[in-house]
């Protein structure tokens, strides 16, 4: 999948625990995205990058902090997971503006 | 800011019929569009794109799209559906300024379910 990864694939962690995130690229785009999909909801924007260091909100960024030292990786955490952060994460990688998004499979949370 | 709107939530279709998805989207620049596809359990894979010229689109898998600027729309078509196409398919939004809008903003997808 266009040299993404997401790591963990899937995670199950309690109320108020910290959680991150992982997304690994080997393409050297430039651009990366972290998405949010639950059911009725499509895909919401959380967070994301547009450089090294640089990185911006997206709709649904409550709750949710990013990190982006190197290219490479881009890291979200939840600073303090509640239930409704239940959800499946996707990663996303951009070339260009003008590029389409490249997607990755995906991290299923549960949040207990 | 820009929007899409997925007015089928749900659409059922029989193997070999043709098939019309609908995408409307609200932008007030020229928009880059697109449709992606989700098997279940999967990521999404990007079926097509417009970002100028002909306003007819061809994609993988025997879709294509047309854009309509006058009637703000990007439908998927594909002239026979197949059993492998039960999925959901989403239509997206980005925009063509620059600054920090790289933002691609998506509908909440269409399930299609293909009955033999």
């Amino acid at each position: 999948d266009a040299g993404i990864t997401q790591s963990p694939r899937h995670k199950v962690t309690e109320t108020g625990t910290p959680v991150t995130l992982r997304c690994h690229q080997t393409e050297n785009h430039r651009y990366m995205y972290w998405y949010r999909q639950d059911p009725g909801h499509g895909l919401r924007l959380i967070h994301y990058s547009y450089g090294v260091k640089d990185t911006d909100k997206g709709e649904v960024s409550d709750g949710y902090s990013v990190s982006r030292s190197k290219t490479e990786d881009f890291l979200l955490t939840l600073e303090s997971a509640t239930s409704s952060q239940t959800s499946v994460y996707f990663c996303a990688i951009r070339q260009s503006q003008t590029s389409p998004l490249h997607f990755g499979n995906g991290t299923r949370l549960t949040v207990t | 800011a820009q929007s899409v709107t997925q007015p089928d939530i749900h659409i059922t279709v029989s193997e070999g019929a043709s098939l019309e998805l609908r995408c409307n989207y609200s932008y007030g620049a020229t928009p880059y569009l697109f449709w992606y596809v989700q098997s279940p359990g999967q990521g999404l894979q990007l079926l097509l794109k417009y970002f100028s010229g002909d306003t007819l689109v061809q994609g993988i898998k025997g879709f294509e799209a047309e854009f309509k600027r006058s009637q703000s729309s990007f439908n998927l078509r594909k002239p026979s559906v197949h059993w492998s196409d039960a999925a959901e398919y989403f239509c997206a939004v980005g925009a063509e300024s620059g600054g920090s809008n790289y933002k691609l903003t998506f509908g909440k997808g269409t399930l299609l379910t293909v009955n033999p």
